[in-house]
């Protein structure tokens, strides 16, 4: 299994454009999720999925769309950058286990920077 | 809201016992988490703890669950310089896959 992964994993932008970071995971996971990665500060939760066709927003979701046609696809578009938008960025999946537990697996992460 | 709550960084000398602390708000909590990163990479799950418990043992890592003053703790044993990483807990509580809570890491670095 190659686990999660993410691409690309290095990317500049000029403010306005916009892009797409994909992420894919190989192990049917349910649930998947897109969170930022800020100095400072922990990882913050941007939209979700719990499973095919159903997204739902997290915590900081403005100025980001997410889609989820295949159990095994979430990208995450972002519609116009902007400079308070470059972080790092890391996609999980996750299986719901016994008694509410959601182990979550990582990518490698996608470094955006906006300028 | 909810809060979690970590020291920035770390610093041990090899083979010593490193230990991190974190702190959370939500009395909620079901599980809580420990993860590791390494430079350039993804978190990767290092063990976790339900809310019940108050200690779990796996090879070198206790953690330490004080549910009353909503303390969590990471001992490493035997400290190595692989085990430099930042060191991020993560409270879930109920209600749903998207309710975690991350903080915001301890940089544990490894002196030989």
């Amino acid at each position: 299994n190659a686990g999660v992964t993410q691409t690309p994993k290095f990317q500049v932008l000029k403010t306005g454009q916009s892009m797409t970071l994909q992420c894919a995971q190989d192990m049917n996971h349910e649930y998947m999720s897109w969170y930022r990665q800020d100095p400072g500060m922990g990882l913050r939760l941007i939209h979700y999925s719990v499973g095919a066709g159903i997204t739902d927003q997290g915590e900081v979701p403005n100025g980001y769309n997410v889609s989820r046609s295949t159990t095994e696809d979430f990208p995450l578009r972002l519609l116009s950058a902007a400079p308070s938008q470059t972080s790092v960025y890391f996609c999980a999946s996750s299986y719901s286990s016994r008694g509410g537990n959601y182990e979550q697996y990582f990518g490698p992460g996608t470094r955006l920077t906006v300028t | 809201g909810e809060d979690v709550e970590q020291s920035l960084f770390l610093s041990v000398r090899e083979g010593d016992s490193s230990v991190i602390n974190c702190t959370y708000t939500d009395s909620s909590s079901t599980y809580l988490y420990w993860y590791k990163q390494e430079p350039g990479a993804g978190l990767q799950l290092l063990t976790y703890i339900f809310s019940n418990m108050d200690m779990k043992q796996d090879q070198r890592l206790t953690v330490l669950l004080n549910k009353k003053d909503k303390h969590l703790s990471l001992r490493i044993a035997d400290t190595q310089t692989g085990d430099s990483a930042i060191y991020f807990c993560a409270e879930r509580r109920s209600g749903g896959y998207q309710k975690v809570t991350f903080g915001t890491g301890t940089k544990l670095q490894v002196i030989p």
